[in-house]
């Protein structure tokens, strides 16, 4: 899977309470991206990372936040999780903003 | 082919024939394709790309073709072996970068042996 870690694979959390889902990888890739994935819906971009401390939105980014503190890690933070963000969550890497690679995803469930 | 809805369209292919997986793309100024096959369980995995000023570009027992007047996209897989029984994606990008990347929401491949 290209170097990439998500973790944890699975997490279950009430409503409410802050999740941080954490992607590691270790080809020193610049481009980091976290998706959230629904059926109908595809992968859709929550939020992107073109450098240590650089950041930007995707297009389902509200309720979310990220940060990137060292090229091999970008966290995804749900503020206080709503059942709207259960979900499959992928983070991918991508050395030149072309093809991505994907980990192997994240399912989240708020309850 | 590809539509926009809950239920994934599915093509269901026998073992060592030829499988055509349609593509329509929306933006005309897409310039980059890719296409991503995820098993299940698993996060997508990239298989082929091609640029807008292509119309035709092969892989080992893949080839994608490009049709920009249609707006339309194809994956072919020769001699469909069980392993390739997956969803695939394909991917359009606008320029601007992997984050002006839109995804359709699949076709499921069968593969009967």
């Amino acid at each position: 899977d290209a170097g990439i870690t998500q973790s944890p694979r699975h997490k279950v959390t009430e409503t409410g309470t802050p999740v941080t889902l954490r992607c590691h990888q270790t080809e020193n890739h610049r481009y980091m991206y976290w998706y959230r994935q629904d059926p109908g819906h595809g992968l859709r971009l929550i939020h992107y990372s073109y450098g240590v401390k650089d950041t930007d939105k995707g297009e389902v980014s509200d309720g979310y936040s990220v940060s990137r503190s060292k090229t091999e890690d970008f966290l995804l933070t749900l503020e206080s999780a709503t059942s709207s963000q259960t979900s499959v969550y992928f983070c991918a890497i991508s050395p030149a903003n072309t093809e991505a690679f994907f980990g192997q995803g994240t399912r989240l469930t708020v309850v | 082919g590809e539509s926009v809805g809950l239920h994934l369209p599915t093509l269901s292919v026998q073992e060592g024939d030829n499988s055509i997986i349609n593509c329509a793309y929306s933006n005309s100024a897409s310039d980059y394709f890719i296409w991503y096959k995820q098993e299940s369980g698993k996060g997508p995995q990239f298989i082929i790309d091609i640029r807008s000023n292509m119309d035709k570009r092969q892989g080992q027992r893949v080839t994608v073709l490009l049709n920009k007047t249609v707006k339309h996209l194809s994956l072919q897989i020769a001699a469909t072996q069980p392993g390739d029984s997956a969803v695939y994606f394909c991917a359009e990008n606008r320029p601007g970068g992997y984050q002006k990347v839109t995804f359709g929401i699949g076709t499921k491949l069968q593969v009967i042996p």
